[in-house]
């Protein structure tokens, strides 16, 4: 099985601020790597899909690199909306998902 | 536009089975995978496994054969997974979810949720 490991496992930024995640993989997972934002009550949303695919109506603020094994997700400028959790996930064998992020503003 | 519609919360004795529905519309239900998702607080997300509505098809995460089993209804276009011999460890929040169609990746599409509450 693949293993996912997320750090930070929370943080504290400031409003405006340029925030990463990163996500390594337990084997290369071939850029098949998306992220995720979660906010409370709610269902998660992907933001990345392909380690650096913006879906469609996310904002540009949100950026994803990587490669094999190593992954990140960048918010080049944070904003008040973007608390939440974030997970990434590797979906090159099954699916696997990070333990989280979360993300508070300081 | 697709959508998937999860039945309601449920509370349940420990012991009990539990079957929760997942409705899809606007698209065609057999020719997509759904997949499932367990949630519970401090335990981040974990995948539990996906059905082909059309074949029956499904492929499940090692940790939850025995305790998950997945069907779906064409005539309904409804997918369902039975959790069984619940415990409190299986108290949490259950998604299903939908690869999307531009850029095939997974989880493009989510329902509401259903909340599993075990407790005597």
């Amino acid at each position: 099985d693949i293993k996912m490991t997320q750090s930070p496992s929370s943080m504290y930024a400031s409003l405006g601020e340029r925030v990463t995640i990163t996500c390594k993989a337990s084997q290369d997972i071939n850029s098949y790597l998306s992220w995720f934002q979660q906010k409370p009550g709610k269902s998660p949303k992907t933001l990345i899909y392909r380690a650096n695919r913006l879906v469609d109506g996310v904002p540009s603020r949100f950026s994803g690199s990587g490669s094999g094994q190593d992954y990140s997700l960048t918010i080049s400028s944070l904003e008040y909306e973007d608390m939440g959790i974030y997970y990434c996930l590797q979906y090159d064998e099954f699916r696997t998902f990070g333990g989280g992020t979360k993300l508070e503003i300081k | 536009q697709v959508q998937l519609q999860q039945s309601g919360a449920e509370l349940m004795k420990p012991g009990a089975s539990v079957k929760i529905s997942c409705k899809a519309t606007g698209y065609t239900f057999s020719s997509y995978w759904i997949e499932w998702v367990k949630q519970r607080p401090g335990h981040g997300l974990e995948w539990i496994g996906e059905i082909l509505p059309g074949s029956g098809s499904t492929n499940y995460n090692e940790k939850f054969k025995g305790k998950a089993t997945f069907t779906a209804d064409t005539s309904s276009n409804t997918a369902y997974m039975q959790l069984s011999s619940l415990t409190s460890e299986d108290s949490a929040v259950y998604y299903c979810a939908r690869r999307g169609d531009y850029g095939n990746y997974p989880f493009a599409y989510w329902g509401q949720g259903t909340l599993v509450t075990v407790s005597a």
